[in-house]
């Protein structure tokens, strides 16, 4: 079973922040949270990645709370391009990375 | 620099048949793995491997096979089809060391295979 719950789907505006909330209260110590996302079949892009600390980098932004049971990719002005289903994924260096159904984003004009 | 790379793009089998599905990545990652992905449904992982002539079982292995005899390579065998393998296939390498350390994961395109 997946570690993360995701919600199946949501909207966003175009241009507006996409805030996406992924639960991992099952988290261990030594596991990263990992967030990829899958546009049409293409194989999946990776975004972003964080331990204990909020990250960001050009593509999005990763909040973890403090005690790391949840999180938030956000994609601070979202596009067309950015419709697809986004990935949230717990795992230790080992690398057996274990996908959810994720959440599907769709980004309205 | 062509990272992670497939083939074939595309495969129609008949049950009972074998095949091998390629995967080569030119980033000198240690970590390869293969997953596969049916309709509607997230990645499953089927193989992974740390390194040459280490291979080990993800979720969902039977019916695979899987060798590392270099760090550029990792074959995904398919020793008798089954309609239930119908599905995406993807492979994805990363850098990776014993110890902690994020696993980030760059995935080749995808072989769609279908088994009639």
């Amino acid at each position: 079973d997946a570690k993360t719950t995701q919600p199946p789907s949501m909207d966003c505006a175009e241009g507006r922040a996409a805030n996406l909330p992924c639960n991992h209260s099952t988290i261990s110590g030594n596991e990263y949270v990992y967030w990829y996302r899958q546009i049409h079949s293409q194989g999946p892009q990776y975004i972003i990645h964080g331990l204990k600390n909020n990250e960001t980098n050009e593509m999005a932004s990763l909040i973890i709370t403090e005690d790391r049971k949840s999180s938030t990719l956000i994609l601070p002005h979202a596009t067309l391009r950015d419709t697809a289903v986004y990935y949230c994924i717990v795992g230790d260096s080992w690398g057996k990375l274990q996908f959810g159904a994720g959440t599907q984003v769709v980004v309205t004009p | 620099n062509a990272g992670v790379t497939q083939t074939p793009k595309f495969q129609v089998l008949k049950t009972g048949q074998s095949m091998t599905l390629q995967c080569a990545q030119d980033m000198n990652h240690e970590y390869m793995s293969w997953y596969r992905q049916d309709p509607g449904m997230g990645l499953r992982l089927i193989h992974y491997s740390v390194g040459a002539g280490i291979t080990d079982q993800g979720e969902v292995p039977n019916g695979y096979n899987v060798s590392r005899s270099t760090t550029e390579d990792f074959p995904l065998r398919l020793l008798s089809a089954a309609p239930s393998q119908t599905s995406v296939y993807f492979c994805a390498s990363s850098k990776w060391t014993a110890g902690p350390g994020a696993n980030v994961l760059t995935f080749g395109a995808g072989s769609r295979l279908t088994v009639l």
